[in-house]
C-alpha cells in the first residue's frame, strides 16, 4: 500500500538557518504530493503541493520538488523564522484504481526555531 | 469564502458512549473526508463522502460511521467509544472533478475528543 516516510524530529534550528525536512514515498500510481503544517492546537494548513514529476511547489519561502526517480518530496526553506515553529506533514494522494482521493500522511516532523 | 468549520471544538465522553461530530464544508466543495489524529502522530484516513455516498474507507471498524447531507455538510458518528478513540478528529473538504490529481483537501480546525 501507499506510505510516506518523514525524518524524525524534533528539528531545532536557529533563526535564519537553512531548513530541510526529508520525505520519501511509496505509491502504486502517480500521486499528488503535499506538505501541510500544523501549528499548536490547530488543524492542518496546506503549505504547498505538486501534482506531477519535476513540479516545484512553493509558498511563504518554502519549496519542495517532486522527484519521481528518488520518490522524494523534500521540504526546504532558505531562512527560517521563529514563527515557522510547527509540525510539518508530508502527504500523498493516490487515486489508483478506486478513484478514492484519501491522503496518506507521514508521522510529522516538529520544527523548533530558536531566536 | 467560508472555510471548513467543525463542532464542537472539544468533547469529553466516557467509554461505551456514542458521539457525533459535525463538519461544514468549504463553499463549493462536494467531497468531505474524515481523519483521526492520535497524539504525536499523522492523521489516519477514516472515510470519504462524495455527493452523499461513501467513497472509500480506511482501516476503521463499522462503529465509525458517517453521513453527508445535500448541503455537503457532514457528520462522523462513533458508537461504543473506547479509550483509544481519544484523538483529534479532522474534517477536510475538496471539490471533486474529472482530474483527481488537481484536488486539494482543506482542513478544519478539528474536534478534540477525550474518552475517559
Amino acid at each position: 500500500g501507499d506510505s510516506v516516510t518523514q525524518m524524525e524530529g524534533p528539528v531545532t534550528l536557529s533563526e535564519e538557518a537553512f531548513l530541510t525536512i526529508n520525505c520519501t514515498y511509496t505509491a502504486t500510481g502517480y500521486p499528488s504530493l503535499f506538505w501541510y503544517v500544523q501549528y499548536p492546537g490547530e488543524g492542518l494548513q496546506l503549505l504547498l503541493k505538486a501534482t506531477k514529476a519535476d513540479d516545484k511547489g512553493s509558498n511563504k519561502g518554502f519549496e519542495a520538488t517532486y522527484r519521481k526517480e528518488t520518490t522524494s518530496f523534500h521540504l526546504e526553506k532558505g531562512s527560517v523564522q521563529v514563527s515557522d515553529s510547527a509540525v510539518y506533514f508530508c502527504a500523498l494522494s493516490d487515486p489508483g484504481d478506486t478513484g478514492r482521493r484519501a491522503l496518506t500522511f507521514g508521522s510529522g516532523t516538529r520544527l523548533q526555531v530558536q531566536p | 469564502e467560508t472555510g471548513v468549520t467543525q463542532s464542537p471544538t472539544h468533547l469529553i465522553k466516557t467509554r461505551g458512549q456514542q458521539v457525533t461530530l459535525r463538519c461544514s464544508s468549504q463553499s463549493g466543495h462536494n467531497t468531505v473526508s474524515w481523519y483521526q489524529q492520535a497524539l504525536g502522530q499523522g492523521p489516519q484516513f477514516i472515510f470519504q463522502y462524495y455527493r452523499e455516498e461513501e467513497n472509500g474507507r480506511g482501516n476503521f471498524p463499522p462503529r465509525f460511521s458517517g453521513l453527508q447531507f445535500p448541503n455537503y455538510s457532514s457528520e462522523l458518528n462513533v458508537n461504543a467509544l473506547e479509550l483509544d478513540d481519544s484523538a483529534l478528529y479532522l474534517c477536510a473538504s475538496s471539490s471533486s472533478s474529472g482530474s483527481a490529481l488537481q484536488e486539494t483537501q482543506y482542513f478544519g480546525p478539528g474536534t478534540r475528543l477525550l474518552v475517559l
